[in-house]
C-alpha cells in the first residue's frame, strides 16, 4: 500500500543553519507530494507541493524536489530561523484518490 | 485554496460526557474529512463525509463513538461520544481543494480536547 516516512526528529538547528528532513515514499503511479508545517498551537498548513517527477515546489524558502527515481521528496531550506520551529509533515495523494497519506512528523526547533 | 473554521478552539470535558465539533468552510466542497493527531503523533483520519450520505469510516473507528453529520456543502459536525482521557488529541477537519487544486488538501485550525 501507499506510505511515507520521514526521518525521525527532534532536528535541532541554529538560526542560519541549513535544514533538509528526508522523505520517502512507497506509491504506484504517480502521486502528488506534499509538506504541510503545523506550528505550535496551530492546524496544518500546506507548506509546499508538486504533483509530478522533476518537479519543485517551493514556499517561503522552502524547497522540495519530486525525486521519482529515488521515490524521495526531501525539504530543504537555506538559512533557518526561529520562526521555523514546527512540526513539519511529509504526505502523498495518489492520482485519482481522496485519501492523503501522512508521515510520522519532523519536529523542527531553532535556537537563536 | 479553502478557508476553514472549527469551533470550539479547545476545550476541555469530564470523562463520559460528549463535545460536538463544528466545521465551517468558504466555499462548497463535496468532501469533508475528520482527523484525529493524538499527542505527539501524526494525523489519523476518522471518516469521510459527502453531504447527503453516511459517513465512510476508517479502520478502528465507529459511528457510535464519532457520530458525524453533513447537512450541506459548506458545514459538518463531528461528536465524540462518551469521552474517556484517551480521547484527548486535536481534532481536525480537512477538506479538498476547489478547482484548480482539487489534489489538495487543506485544514482547519483544530479543536483541542482534554477529557479529565
Amino acid at each position: 500500500g501507499n506510505s511515507v516516512t520521514q526521518m525521525e526528529g527532534p532536528v535541532t538547528l541554529s538560526e542560519e543553519a541549513f535544514l533538509t528532513i528526508n522523505c520517502t515514499y512507497t506509491a504506484t503511479g504517480y502521486p502528488s507530494l506534499f509538506w504541510y508545517v503545523q506550528y505550535p498551537g496551530e492546524g496544518l498548513q500546506l507548506l509546499l507541493k508538486a504533483t509530478k517527477a522533476d518537479d519543485k515546489g517551493s514556499n517561503k524558502g522552502f524547497e522540495a524536489t519530486y525525486r521519482k527515481e529515488t521515490t524521495s521528496f526531501h525539504l530543504e531550506k537555506g538559512s533557518v530561523q526561529v520562526s521555523d520551529s514546527a512540526v513539519y509533515f511529509c504526505a502523498l495523494l495518489h492520482t485519482g484518490g481522496f485519501k492523503t497519506i501522512f508521515g510520522a512528523g519532523t519536529r523542527l526547533f531553532v535556537k537563536a | 485554496s479553502a478557508v476553514i473554521s472549527q469551533k470550539p478552539s479547545r476545550d476541555i470535558c469530564q470523562r463520559g460526557t460528549s463535545l460536538t465539533i463544528q466545521c465551517q468552510v468558504d466555499s462548497q466542497v463535496t468532501m469533508m474529512f475528520w482527523y484525529r493527531q493524538q499527542p505527539g503523533q501524526s494525523l489519523t483520519l476518522i471518516a469521510t463525509a459527502n453531504q447527503g450520505s453516511e459517513a465512510t469510516y476508517e479502520s478502528g473507528f465507529v459511528i457510535d463513538k464519532f457520530p458525524i453529520s453533513r447537512p450541506n456543502l459548506t458545514f459538518s459536525t463531528l461528536t465524540v461520544s462518551n469521552m474517556s482521557p484517551e480521547d484527548s488529541s486535536i481534532y481536525l477537519c480537512s477538506v479538498e481543494g476547489t478547482s484548480g487544486s482539487s489534489d489538495t488538501q487543506y485544514f482547519g485550525p483544530g479543536t483541542r480536547l482534554t477529557v479529565l
